[in-house]
């Protein structure tokens, strides 16, 4: 049971460099979520999508885009990295809607330096 | 908006103390909430959860109790051990479906 997989687990940049993070889960949820996690913030949503082509900002989404061209796959993307997007990323998907069956899955996290 | 206070650490206990980790919300509507643990190099693990006034979830000997009223979803354990050493985070899930965490508060568990 893979559950949620991101790709890379590390990695460096430098300034300015672009990369994409990966997020695939293999539970047919339709939501799925990036975080980053930066110490003493604890995490803070950076983009979301209900379902497969849709996507929407949560509280951090500058200078970051993301793509959910299938509905298993989440792709995270930063078009001119800096230093202060140094962080650990961390993707999570969800069953639609409240209730018991809503809990989120989080992946391992993916550690990005940007030197 | 939605938002979720919880105490900040880190909190240093003996092993076999009683730990406690506040946690308050606000939120529209009537939210799930949930509480999830972080060890050391990992990714988060739902650790419990509750989705309606007065349920209470437990796991792992921890325990929370949904309260309206207060707007709170306290964490408690009787008698932690070593490996509860870990990053504690309280979240709620509202309308709109996003998942709000608090700031986390870092256990250490000493033997």
């Amino acid at each position: 049971n893979a559950g949620v997989t991101q790709t890379p687990k590390f990695r460096v940049l430098k300034t300015g460099q672009s990369m994409t993070l990966l997020c695939a889960q293999d539970m047919n949820h339709e939501y799925m979520y990036w975080y980053r996690q930066d110490p003493g913030m604890g995490l803070r949503l950076i983009h979301y999508s209900v379902g497969e082509g849709t996507t929407a900002k949560g509280e951090v989404p500058d200078g970051y885009n993301v793509s959910r061209l299938k509905k298993q796959n989440f792709l995270l993307g930063l078009e001119s990295a800096a230093p202060s997007q140094t962080s650990v990323y961390f993707c999570a998907s969800s069953y639609r809607g409240q209730g018991a069956n809503t809990e989120a899955f989080f992946g391992q996290g993916t550690r990005l330096t940007v030197v | 908006g939605d938002s979720v206070t919880q105490m900040e650490g880190p909190v240093t206990l003996s092993e076999e103390a009683f730990l406690t980790i506040n946690c308050t919300y606000t939120a529209t509507g009537y939210p799930s909430l949930f509480w999830y643990v972080q060890y050391p190099g990992e990714g988060l693990q739902l650790l419990l959860k509750a989705t309606k006034a007065d349920d209470k979830g437990s796991n792992k000997g921890f325990e929370a109790t949904y309260r309206k009223e207060t707007t709170s979803f306290h964490l408690e354990k009787g008698s932690v051990q070593v490996s509860d050493s870990a990053v504690y985070f309280c979240a709620l899930k509202a309308a709109g479906n996003k998942l709000t965490f608090g700031g986390g508060t870092r256990v250490l568990v000493k033997p």
